[in-house]
């Protein structure tokens, strides 16, 4: 079975500036989360997103935002970037059959640069 | 809140010396346990999932077990392989899929 995709892999972009990142789960998994991971504050959930709905949320700006699409794939975006967004953007993917407890499996990652 | 604490924040060792990692957590009713390995700039890659006090899995040189408080990460004669930063992370009683600890760095030197 294919692993988790996320594209692009790396990302430079200016302050002030949007992005859109973009996840395929695994084949058959629908829950979908993303996480933010800086040197500092380690990995942070930003939402998750099961059959195309928000279930649950982070505490993150409302800049971050998400959608789900019926193929299960999923994209974030971050709108009017700043210097502090810069990280590594993960997305995971879970089956969800038996609730949260369920392995998330996550992709390569996003490496976001603002500058 | 929930919360979950990793120790050592990193980890020296040579290569054939054992050790353990620590995972200390805070939450009520735990619903499992999630061990991963993360190397720089990639994904972190699963590892163990454990959901009983007393529950052990292996795989290769590492072994996870699991307490009421806490969960080590065991590690065999390792290898300078098996450098790399151990993740642990417990599903929040609120409404975030998992929360995730710091991390222990490990460096394994020949």
């Amino acid at each position: 079975k294919a692993g988790v995709t996320q594209t692009p892999r790396y990302l430079i972009k200016t302050r002030g500036q949007q992005v859109t990142l973009s996840c395929s789960p695994i084949s058959g998994h629908r829950s979908v989360s993303w996480y933010q991971q800086t040197p500092g504050q380690g990995l942070q959930f930003l939402f998750e997103y099961f059959s195309e709905t928000q279930r649950n949320k982070g505490n993150f700006p409302g800049r971050f935002s998400g959608r789900q699409f019926s193929n299960s794939r999923s994209e974030m975006n971050v709108s009017t970037l700043e210097l502090g967004d810069s990280a590594l953007y993960l997305c995971a993917s879970s089956s969800q059959l038996a609730g949260i407890t369920d392995t998330q499996y996550f992709g390569p990652g996003t490496r976001l640069t603002v500058l | 809140e929930d919360q979950v604490t990793q120790s050592p924040e990193a980890l020296r060792l040579q290569e054939g010396e054992s050790s353990s990692l620590n995972c200390s957590y805070t939450v009520s009713g735990l619903r499992g346990l999630f061990w991963y390995r993360q190397d720089p700039g990639k994904g972190p890659e699963f590892l163990f999932t454990l959901y009983s006090a007393g529950e052990e899995k292996e795989k290769e040189r590492l072994k996870a077990t699991l307490t009421k408080k806490e969960s080590f990460l065991h590690i065999t004669a390792p290898k300078p392989e098996d450098s790399a930063t151990y993740l642990c992370a417990v599903p929040n009683s609120g409404n975030t899929p998992l929360v995730f600890g710091k991390g222990t760095r490990l460096s394994v030197i020949a």
